[in-house]
């Protein structure tokens, strides 16, 4: 496997269930970030992870829960989710560097869908 | 607030040439990204700019103007496979990336 990976492609879960989003990027980065993309809309950052620390939380929900367990691991964990939290989970990663100016690397993202 | 404007969507025809344009107000300024986003996959990274000017790169170049806010991507000699989203995104002073929705580019033959 090369770049970023992230499992499932697709999910659909009801508004009890529990589910978990993956994300593996093989390419030594020490930061890793989840966006929700919807439709026609920018891409909102909701969580970001240095050398594992979690560095921003741009006011998501609780329903929403990371877990970086290591530099190349990144999990969403989902629970009691609304129908407006369907969209397209991207996961991305990037070699944090002093200045600042990084690429950001993505995952073909997990498409959910809340019924 | 912080805002990145890019147009919606564009049509185009095969082996013409495209500019995508994005304007911005963001507070601070360090650097200018593109990305090409294909329906149903990853967004992959085409440029980035922080100096005025055009970076060419292939059939895609990309221009800045920080005065002016402004900048946009050129497609030379669109292929079928151009067909995409384009994203513009800043790095404003906190080295945070501001997001535009993304252009939709539809290349017709």
């Amino acid at each position: 496997e090369t770049g970023v990976t992230q499992t499932p492609r697709h999910l659909v879960m009801g508004m009890t269930n529990k589910k978990s989003l993956k994300c593996e990027q093989h390419l030594g980065h020490n930061a890793m970030y989840w966006y929700k993309q919807s439709a026609k809309k920018p891409l909102e950052l909701m969580f970001v992870y240095n050398f594992k620390e979690q560095t921003e939380n741009n006011s998501v929900p609780s329903r929403f829960s990371p877990e970086c367990p290591n530099s190349s691991h990144l999990f969403l964990h989902l629970h009691t989710l609304q129908p407006e939290d369907s969209a397209l989970y991207l996961c991305a990663s990037s070699q944090a560097e002093s200045w600042g100016r990084e690429t950001q690397y993505f995952g073909p993202g997990t498409r959910l869908l809340v019924l | 607030g912080q805002n990145i404007d890019q147009p919606t969507e564009m049509t185009a025809t095969e082996g013409a040439i495209v500019q995508i344009n994005c304007t911005y107000q963001t507070s601070g300024f360090n650097g200018l990204f593109w990305y090409q986003q294909h329906a149903g996959e990853a967004p992959t990274f085409l440029s980035y700019n922080v100096l005025d000017g055009l970076e060419e790169k292939g059939r895609f170049s990309s221009f800045l103007s920080r005065s002016k806010g402004y900048s946009y991507l050129l497609l030379k000699e669109l292929q079928m496979k151009d067909s995409a989203s384009y994203l513009c995104a800043v790095l404003d002073s906190n080295y945070q990336l501001i997001w535009g929705a993304g252009t939709k580019l539809i290349i017709k033959p």
